[in-house]
């Protein structure tokens, strides 16, 4: 699986959108990007994931760019309760279970 | 029940002593995962099952003996344990991955202390 290099933290105020950068120079084509949140203490969370299009869903978007090699999770209105570990995590198809490989992630820390 | 449940969520245990963690999915999925997560390191896996066969160990010391009788329950038997054992030991499922690898659920971990 391709490597994915994050910042290691970030600040939002509560209600503003929180942008989250990732990059993935060497994503292969067969590749899906992945975002996981982990709130203190608890198990990873499954937030959202794409190929190559920008996605959303309930809870964030994403946004892909053309070549592949970034993306940036949106989280339109953050509130406190978003703030947690957020994973980008690159994966391919291979028919078989596919692990998830963690990185460090990026700390949101979402205040008043 | 929903979700993936892991029980007990907190152990303290002793060098030699000898314990389980339980995992329970109610997903219907085929694929179990078990993940540790030391303090201030990310999260490395363990093992993974598909339907009840291990298809892979990550060079995990043999204190550590995974069993998945079916596809719903997934245990780690624990013996001989160190005090670097100490984590947050997570179990996930997920339906096995076709064109597009499926996510992972996690369960609520178990806070493993050795003391």
């Amino acid at each position: 699986d391709a490597k994915t290099t994050q910042p290691p933290s970030m600040d939002c105020a509560e209600g503003r959108a929180a942008n989250l950068p990732c990059n993935h120079s060497t994503i292969s084509g067969n590749e899906y990007v992945y975002w996981y949140r982990q709130i203190h203490s608890q198990g990873p969370q499954y937030i959202i994931h794409g190929l190559k299009n920008n996605e959303t869903n309930e809870m964030a978007s994403l946004i892909i760019t053309e070549d592949r090699k970034s993306s940036t999770l949106i989280l339109p209105h953050a509130t406190l309760r978003d703030t947690a570990v957020y994973y980008c995590i690159v994966r391919v198809a291979n028919g078989t279970a596919s692990k998830l490989t963690f990185g460090t992630g990026t700390r949101l820390q979402v205040t008043l | 029940e929903t979700g993936v449940t892991q029980t007990p969520r907190h152990l303290v245990m002793g060098m030699t002593n000898k314990k389980s963690l339980k995992c329970e999915q109610h997903l219907g999925h085929n694929a179990m995962y078990w993940y540790k997560q030391s303090a201030k390191k990310p999260l490395e896996l363990m093992f993974v099952y598909n339907f009840k066969e291990q298809t892979e160990n990550n060079s995990v010391p043999s204190r550590f003996s995974p069993e998945c009788p079916n596809s719903s329950h997934l245990f780690l038997h624990l013996h001989t344990l160190q005090p670097e054992d100490s984590a947050l030991y997570l179990c996930a499922s997920s339906q096995l991955p076709g064109l597009v690898p499926h996510e992972q659920f996690f369960g609520p971990g178990t806070r493993l202390t050795v003391l």
